[in-house]
């Protein structure tokens, strides 16, 4: 079966050290790797995506995130971390022609940056 | 434009009522998907139409009924709801269904059952 796991349901980090929200996955054949951020009351905002090529995937707001298929994993990061990246953030998987580009998504890590 | 608009950003309705949720894109997308998410949960499937055929339904209760009037609008029409669905629904939409392209999200609207 296909799953996302975030194994931290809670991150918290000083406002400029670098930030890391782990994901790892289990899919039958190549993956397609999503994440998503949500801030209160918003819908989700769409960060980057892993479909294949270079293994270090940059994306939005400084964001980037690294596939690592022998660990099955895809965690985000950021070098230096900012009070307003305080969110939600989603891990998902996706694969090719699966049904109607449907998403799995994993159970969310709530990040929270201090100044 | 990368916009997905949702109305309305509210929606309180008593159990015997009958109301609608909005969604409209225009980026060309052709793949639309309704999703309910609960607070601080990831967001759960209901339906995705695919060049504007519903493709998916996640065995998710007649009281939902969607419709799909054309490429760039998706609806939710609601009927004899439990407080139970009670949730944001969010809609979003992507390039094609076929897994590889990013899934772009509209605000939601945000639903109580009373």
């Amino acid at each position: 079966a296909q799953s996302v796991a975030q194994p931290e349901d809670q991150v918290n980090v000083a406002e400029g050290n670098p930030l890391t929200v782990k994901c790892t996955y289990s899919v039958s054949g190549n993956p397609y790797l999503f994440w998503y951020v949500q801030y209160p009351n918003r819908g989700l905002q769409f960060l980057l995506k892993y479909i294949t090529g270079d293994n270090l995937v940059k994306g939005s707001y400084g964001f980037e995130a690294e596939f690592n298929k022998s660990q099955t994993s895809f965690h985000l990061k950021k070098p230096s971390a900012l009070v307003s990246d305080s969110a939600l953030y989603f891990c998902a998987v996706s694969f090719l022609y699966n049904q109607g580009g449907k998403l799995i998504f994993g159970q969310g890590t709530e990040l929270s940056v201090k100044p | 434009d990368t916009e997905v608009t949702q109305t309305p950003k509210h929606l309180v309705m008593g159990m015997t009522n009958k109301k609608s949720l909005k969604c409209e894109q225009h980026m060309g997308h052709r793949a639309m998907y309704w999703y309910k998410q609960k607070a601080k949960k990831p967001p759960e499937l209901m339906f995705v139409y695919s060049y504007e055929k519903l493709s998916i339904n996640e065995s998710v209760p007649s009281r939902f009924s969607p419709e799909c009037p054309n490429s760039s609008l998706l609806n939710l029409h609601l009927h004899a709801l439990q407080p139970e669905d009670s949730a944001l629904y969010l809609c979003a939409s992507s390039t094609t269904g076929t897994g590889v392209s990013e899934q772009y999200f509209g605000p939601g609207t945000r639903l109580t059952v009373t």
